[in-house]
């Protein structure tokens, strides 16, 4: 039973596009809520988090967007770059548990 | 870079053999993880430490097992190597940061079980 829900499997943008990644879990434990970015044979590296006392995070062209009562949130990347073609991993934390969604593998075409 | 070295970094095996990969920090962290990656599951927490001989179960602990004799180094035993074990492998430390524990993954290691 996968305990956060990431879609879509994958993603083609147009370079200038907005990427947007969505996520949904169950657990109303959670309380920290980040997101990974992975480059092919590297490890997944920490880009963004939230915590759910905001509604939204922004760093650069990086933005969390969270909907506590739905139990939603979401990554946009805005501006798309050749360069953020990866896989994104939302999270969620509760305790000492971290949960990942399955992936996101997005594609910027120049 | 949160100061993890992973080793090997690629493995092939065969199905019965034990094999045992290693975790190195540099940093002093307290706690350290071990995950699998699989297509279309992310990534799933096998064991993790808080402490020097102190490990727990996690999602997928079956067929796994850990031992931290020391604080730098968290070793991932498989006794009896299966197929299915085939993944990429991640460790992870925990790290503060803005008064938040959060995980900083090493580079993996890819081991296919034949």
């Amino acid at each position: 039973q996968q305990q956060v829900k990431q879609s879509p499997q994958s993603l083609i943008v147009q370079k200038g596009g907005i990427s947007i990644i969505n996520c949904a879990y169950e657990n109303t434990a959670f309380d920290y809520f980040p997101w990974y970015q992975q480059f092919p044979g590297k490890g997944p590296a920490l880009l963004i988090a939230i915590r759910p006392d905001v509604s939204e995070k922004k760093e650069g062209r990086f933005t969390i967007s969270f909907n506590k009562s739905a139990k939603q949130f979401s990554l946009h990347i805005m501006d798309s770059q050749p360069g953020d073609s990866a896989t994104y991993f939302c999270a969620a934390r509760g305790g000492g548990d971290m949960r990942f969604g399955a992936g996101t593998r997005l594609t910027v075409k120049p | 870079d949160a100061g993890i070295t992973q080793s090997p970094r690629h493995k092939v095996t065969e199905t019965g053999t034990p094999v045992t990969l290693r975790c190195h920090q540099t940093e002093n962290h307290r706690y350290m993880y071990w995950y699998r990656q699989d297509p279309g599951h992310g990534l799933r927490l096998i064991h993790y430490s808080y402490g020097v001989k102190d490990t727990d179960k996690g999602e997928v602990s079956d067929g796994y097992s850990v031992s931290r004799s020391k604080t730098e180094d968290f070793l991932l035993t498989l006794e009896s190597a299966t197929s299915s074990q085939t993944s990429v492998y991640f460790c992870a430390i925990s790290r503060g940061l803005a008064g938040v524990e959060t995980q900083y993954f090493g580079p993996g290691t890819r081991l296919l079980v034949l």
